[in-house]
């Protein structure tokens, strides 16, 4: 596609819930990342894959949260057992991978854990 | 561990003068510096970038402004026009390693 697309836009789910958020990247971006930005905040880093090297998983903020990304394209982040506090905007990006290369972001999800 | 900071979380300028949003970094070994716009409900847009080998780069309206030594960076705009109002992020990354880190944001206004 043309851009970074997300899906869904928007998802209310209630707490305990597990919920999965979808990305899809610009064709031939070896690089995905995923942030948050939570209400009032700035963009908080969750994880990141470069080609087919192992993901820099650093930033995700418990064992709750896991992300794959399938035959070096879509990606998957997964929020299990949702909790109030994971409500925010879930933001994907992808770039050629190159350093220092900008980023294309998605539109992001916005989660809504009731 | 907060390694890109943005200590102003707004500004409002009038419209036709300077905007200077400001970015301070504490990892020595970032060598890439990115500003990005964000309007509301849009992902981030990427706006210009500077790498650590320059001191200034500068696209239109836009300046960004690099000082290694106080781990600092600004971004300018003159002049200042509404359509300039949105969420301003700094970003960094560092060589071979793109894992690129975001400050929390500064709200530019821009008043006609």
């Amino acid at each position: 596609g043309a851009g970074v697309s997300q899906s869904p836009s928007n998802k209310v789910t209630e707490k305990g819930k597990d919920v999965e958020l979808r990305c899809d990247p610009i064709s031939g971006h070896t690089a995905l990342y995923w942030y948050r930005q939570s209400l009032g905040q700035g963009l908080e880093f969750l994880i990141y894959f470069q080609g087919n090297s192992a993901p820099d998983k650093s930033g995700l903020p418990s064992d709750r949260f896991s992300a794959e990304r399938t035959g070096g394209s879509v990606s998957t982040l997964t929020i299990q057992r949702t909790q109030q506090e994971d409500s925010a905007v879930y933001l994907c990006a992808s770039s050629r991978g190159h350093t220092g290369e900008k980023l294309f972001f998605g539109s992001g999800t916005q989660l809504s854990v009731l | 561990d907060q390694q890109v900071k943005q200590n102003s979380p707004s500004l409002s300028v009038q419209e036709g003068r300077i905007s200077i949003l400001n970015c301070d970094y504490t990892n020595s070994m970032f060598d890439y510096f990115l500003w990005y716009k964000k309007y509301p409900a849009e992902g981030p847009t990427f706006l210009i970038s500077i790498s650590s080998i320059k001191d200034k780069n500068e696209d239109g309206r836009f300046t960004v402004f690099l000082n290694k030594s106080a781990k600092h960076l600004s971004l300018h705009i003159v002049p200042s026009q509404p359509g300039d109002s949105a969420v301003y992020f700094c970003a960094a990354s560092w060589f071979n390693n793109n894992d690129m880190r975001f400050g929390a944001g500064t709200r530019l206004t821009v008043k006609p």
